[in-house]
């Protein structure tokens, strides 16, 4: 059956360029969390869609983190000028609604040189 | 802060034991637990979860222990395989709508032939 689908599976790109990750949710799930999970860490939440309600943004680490979610489907987080400290693995999830089971992607791993 | 953590970062076992890998909260609102395992290069995957209001839930091969008491939560793997292998980590969910997972570090199993 198809599963969160995140794409690309790998960025690499130079300092202070932007960078656009893709979500694709699973479909019939209203809500969609982005995390970011660096090297041998836990997951940090960043931002959560809920249906048609305003995003819950209070994990976004900066100004230069932002998200959209069109449609109440497909999701993009966009990092600008991206800075080195923001390499990581951008893991996407969607549930079914709050309290429910998160059910990943296998992520974005984003290199920033 | 509040936190989910783990209480060993590693374990190591013999194919056929069985397997505990305990997590502690802080946060004594938490009212919904899950746990994931993560493979290398891969997203977390759910394994099972259990809701404050339970003490115990089985699955095939794990179980999940809630102990609110002391604000412990512990999942055990009956006859581990060498496909368990991987990291787990335990999420808690706090009680109110849509808010995020917060992840514990995460225990690395290591299953020995």
């Amino acid at each position: 059956g198809a599963g969160v689908s995140q794409s690309p599976s790998n960025k690499v790109t130079e300092k202070g360029k932007d960078v656009e990750l893709r979500c694709d949710p699973i479909s019939g799930h209203t809500a969609l969390y982005w995390y970011r999970q660096s090297l041998g860490q836990g997951l940090e939440f960043l931002i959560y869609f809920q249906g048609n309600s305003a995003p819950d943004k209070s994990g976004l680490p900066s100004d230069r983190f932002s998200a959209e979610r069109t449609g109440g489907s497909v999701s993009t987080l966009t990092i600008q000028r991206t800075q080195q400290e923001d390499s990581a693995v951008y893991l996407c999830a969607s549930s079914l609604g709050a309290n429910q089971p998160q059910h990943f992607g296998d992520g974005t791993r984003l290199s920033i040189l | 802060g509040e936190s989910v953590g783990l209480h060993l970062p590693t374990l190591s076992v013999q194919e056929g034991d069985n397997s505990i890998i305990n997590c502690a909260y802080s946060n004594s609102a938490s009212d919904y637990f899950i746990w994931y395992k993560q493979e290398s290069g891969k997203g977390p995957q759910f394994i099972i979860d259990i809701r404050s209001n339970m003490d115990k839930r089985q699955g095939q091969r794990v179980t999940v222990l809630l102990n609110k008491t002391v604000k412990h939560l512990s999942l055990q793997i009956a006859a581990t395989q060498p496909g368990d292998s991987a990291v787990y980590f335990c999420a808690d969910h706090r009680n109110q709508a849509g808010t995020a997972l917060i992840f514990g570090k995460g225990t690395t199993l290591s299953v020995s032939s």
